[in-house]
């Protein structure tokens, strides 16, 4: 089993669009959470970190269910300019990535 | 403050040829992790490094990869011998201390083996 698994979608949207990603992650170990984003042939970008008590930032939400080991995006009112892949990251002493979730969004 | 800077952008290798990646950190940062990424997949983790020490290598190949973060200057991944295979885009992260700290990423040097 991968340490962090993701699916890998792509997710199809039409402009503003909610679309929610989750994240599950095996290493209980695991202490911190962040979400990036991935242009194509770019470097990723840092998105946001998580926290157990939820993070929002404008139109994207983070939050972490240490219980159920899974982290969560939410994007509202999507843009074309979303369209990415946005991948999940765990830190268990390494930053440990999974493969990324692709987003499309439509005009 | 400058970012994450990785030189050379685009590196062609002929097979068998040494390929030289270097990292330079954002100032003040004092870890660094590189990461492999092949076309149409994840990133896939090599090695983290600190000043001086190998702190985990547990995605490098066995042969012909190895890593280095020394006192002074950049940090280094060199290729022995280069294959086909090894042509990707090589990504190098930087962090500061402690464990929630963000990290950053340079452009990357994408390695073309011919």
């Amino acid at each position: 089993r991968k340490e962090v698994e993701q699916d890998p979608g792509p997710f199809n949207v039409p402009e503003g669009a909610t679309v929610a990603f989750n994240c599950t992650y095996s290493n209980s170990a695991s202490q911190s959470f962040f979400w990036y984003r991935q242009d194509c042939r770019k470097e990723p970008k840092l998105l946001m970190s998580v926290y157990s008590s939820g993070n929002e930032d404008g139109r994207f939400t983070a939050q972490l269910n240490r219980a159920s080991q899974y982290i969560s995006l939410l994007i509202r009112d999507s843009k074309l300019s979303d369209s990415a892949t946005y991948l999940c990251v765990g830190n268990t002493g390494k930053l440990i990535f999974g493969q990324g979730t692709t987003l499309q969004v439509k005009p | 403050n400058a970012g994450v800077m990785q030189n050379p952008r685009h590196l062609v290798r002929r097979r068998g040829q040494e390929a030289r990646l270097r990292c330079s950190p954002m100032k003040g940062h004092s870890h660094v992790y590189w990461y492999r990424q092949l076309p149409e997949e994840g990133l896939k983790f090599m090695v983290y490094l600190q000043k001086e020490n190998i702190i985990d290598e547990s995605g490098m190949p066995k042969e012909r990869f190895s890593a280095e973060f020394p006192k002074e200057g950049p940090s280094i991944l060199r290729i022995q011998q280069v294959v086909r295979g090894d042509s990707a885009a090589y990504f190098c992260a930087s962090s500061g201390t402690g464990s929630g700290t963000e990290a950053f990423f340079g452009q990357g040097t994408r390695l073309t083996v011919v």
